[in-house]
């Protein structure tokens, strides 16, 4: 049973580009959630998914947006890159009914911008 | 939502138990108390949650007092595996299936041999 796939593992832009990033949820798993992780910091929530609409977001500029498609699997969409848009990107899911406050991470998107 | 207070960082040895204690002195009725670990360059994971006294799972306790305002994760017997970052986070898991972690900046766990 595959976990929560994300792709891709690293990437690098120049500032003001625009990046996609992508995520599969573990199955059966209905619910995503997107956390940046800066260096030597904790993650932080950017926004969730659930049936393909956003239902919570973080503290996050109009610039990172998202999608679920139909199968649940997510985008997560960043235009205009900034410097401190480098960071590593999780992506999180939740089974419908499961335990709340347990999410399963995937291995994240390391996204450099220079 | 609660504010987490935990040491930055400890160092242990193998084979000894690590307990680690979680300030959350604004904690709310609905709150539950989680833990995740996260090793480098992996997604955190889940190692345990609770409200109220002890939970016992095969990997970790976790012990809350009575007043709930903080709690402790212990690791039993730790080994060089353990060496890796563990968050204490405090929110209603039952919020939108508790999508919205809030993280802080965890502590980084060192396991010496």
């Amino acid at each position: 049973d595959a976990g929560v796939t994300q792709s891709p593992t690293h990437l690098i832009k120049t500032r003001g580009q625009q990046v996609t990033l992508r995520c599969s949820p573990k199955s059966g798993h209905d619910t995503v959630s997107w956390y940046q992780q800066a260096l030597g910091q904790g993650p932080q929530f950017i926004f969730q998914y659930y049936e393909e609409e956003e239902r919570q977001r973080g503290n996050f500029p109009d610039r990172f947006s998202g999608h679920q498609f139909p199968n649940y699997s997510s985008e997560l969409n960043v235009n205009a890159l900034l410097l401190g848009d480098s960071a590593l990107y999780l992506c999180a899911s939740s089974p419908p009914g499961g335990i709340g406050g347990e999410l399963f991470f995937g291995e994240g998107s390391r996204l450099t911008v220079l | 939502l609660a504010k987490t207070t935990q040491p930055i960082s400890m160092d242990s040895y193998e084979g000894q138990e690590v307990n680690i204690t979680c300030s959350h002195n604004n904690i709310a009725t609905n709150d539950y108390i989680t833990w995740y670990q996260q090793f480098p360059s992996q997604g955190p994971r889940f190692i345990i949650q609770g409200y109220k006294t002890k939970v016992t799972n095969e990997v970790a306790s976790l012990f809350i007092p009575a007043d709930r305002k903080s709690s402790t994760l212990s690791l039993p017997r730790v080994s060089l595996s353990d060496t890796a970052v563990y968050y204490c986070l405090v929110g209603d898991p039952f919020y939108n299936q508790g999508g919205k972690l809030i993280f802080g900046q965890g502590t980084e766990l060192s396991v010496k041999p």
